[in-house]
Formats: C-alpha cells, structure tokens, sequence
C-alpha cells in the first residue's frame, strides 16, 4: 500500500514569512495528491490539491508542487498570517475507479510566530 | 454543496457497550464514504471503505467484527463500534465521495464524532 512520508513534524516561522511542507509518497500509481488544515477538534479542510498531469498550482498565498519522478510534493505558504496557524496534513490518493481512500503523511504542526 | 454531517459529534459510554455513529451527505448521494480514526495528536488513519449496497472494505489492522460499517443508502453510512474499550477512544471521521467528486478523488469530510469509552 501506499507510504506517505511528510517533514517537518513541526515549523515555526515568523508572521509574513513563507513556509514550506514537504511530503514524499511511496506508490508511483498515486494520482491525487490534496492538502489539509485541521484546527483542533474540527475537520479536515481542503486548501488545495493537485492531480499527477499537473506539476504546480496556486491559490492566492498557497501553492503546491508535485514531482512525480522524485515521487514528492510540497506545499508553499507566503506571507504567512495568524490564522495559518495549524496542523497541515498531505495526502495521497491510488487510482482505484475514483473511489480510493487517502493515506495520510503524519501532519505540521505551523505555528506562527506575530 | 457537498455537505456531510455526523451524529453524534461527541458521545461517551461505558466499556463493552456498542456505539453507532452516522455519517450523512446532506446535498449530493455518496456513491462511497469512508471512515478514518484519528488519535490525539496523530494523523488520519484510513479504517474502511463503505459502498453502498456492499460489504465495507476494510484496512489491514482493523477488526470488521468490531468495527461494523453499514452503507444502506445513498446518503447515509453508520459505523457501529462494539463492545468498545477505552482503547477505542478516539476522533472518529467520515468523508464522502460523490457527484461531482467522484472524477477527482475529492473527498468531503464529516465534522468527526469524539467517541471517549470509559
């Protein structure tokens, strides 16, 4: 199955800097890759995600990149704020007909620093 | 759209009695939910996948006679834990898969159930 690996397990930055996640995954078939903040006791939230046919894309001050060859992704946070302060979890799904569970990297703990 | 409620989002028993947990897709028919546990301060662990109209497929590790899942419609999956011990306790999530999503992988979780056994 498939392997997730996500680094680091907690970042600190100060209020306005960028902030960068990585995630490395195992299976080569994995096609979907999303990312999620999850505030304490609350759900998962999609913030952004990217498809394997694709190798970067942003949203406003988030970004992520994928390297299917180096089989990792990252996500990009700039100008980072307050309210960033999270836990972000990566993700990847395997084709399987469009209904695959995610497994999970073990999550960031972002703290920023005002 | 895409809206996925459970019930009930916080619930305590005692040890060995049995917990039903109810996931639903309020705006769109889940064609597959899954359900993922989450441990305090840890990530989502992936426990089942529900189809409906089909036996749940369940993650290696995970005890199908505990942790019986139940997909009898279209908008609704249950996950009933039995005779649960304290080890069980634990965030207990849903997501659904549908409509639209269902060419992306996109799922849309359930706000979670704190299930705390004593």
């Amino acid at each position: 199955g498939e392997n997730v690996e996500q680094h680091p397990s907690t970042l600190s930055v100060q209020e306005g800097d960028s902030a960068v996640i990585k995630c490395t995954y195992s299976d080569s078939a994995s096609n979907y890759f999303p990312w999620y903040k999850q505030e304490l006791g609350k759900r998962p939230q999609l913030i952004i995600d990217i498809r394997s046919n694709v190798g970067e894309k942003k949203d406003q001050r988030i970004a992520v990149t994928l390297n299917k060859t180096a089989k990792h992704f990252s996500l990009h946070i700039t100008e980072t704020q307050p309210e960033d302060s999270a836990v972000y979890f990566c993700a990847a799904s395997e084709p399987g007909g469009g209904a695959d569970g995610l497994t999970f990297g073990k999550g960031t703990h972002l703290i920023i620093q005002p | 759209g895409a809206v996925v409620s459970q019930h009930p989002s916080w619930v305590i028993c005692k040890s060995g009695t049995s917990v039903k947990i109810e996931c639903r897709s309020l705006d769109f028919q889940a064609t597959t939910m899954f359900w993922y546990r989450q441990f305090p301060k840890q990530s989502l662990m992936l426990m089942a996948t529900s189809n409906e109209g089909s036996k749940a497929t369940y993650e290696q590790g995970v005890e199908k006679d505990k942790f019986l899942i139940n997909h009898a419609s279209l908008t609704l999956s249950t996950l009933t834990v039995t005779s649960a011990h304290p080890e069980d306790s634990s965030f207990y999530i849903c997501s659904a898969l549908g409509g639209r999503s269902v060419s992306y992988n996109e799922q849309f979780f359930g706000p979670g159930t704190r299930l705390t056994v004593l």
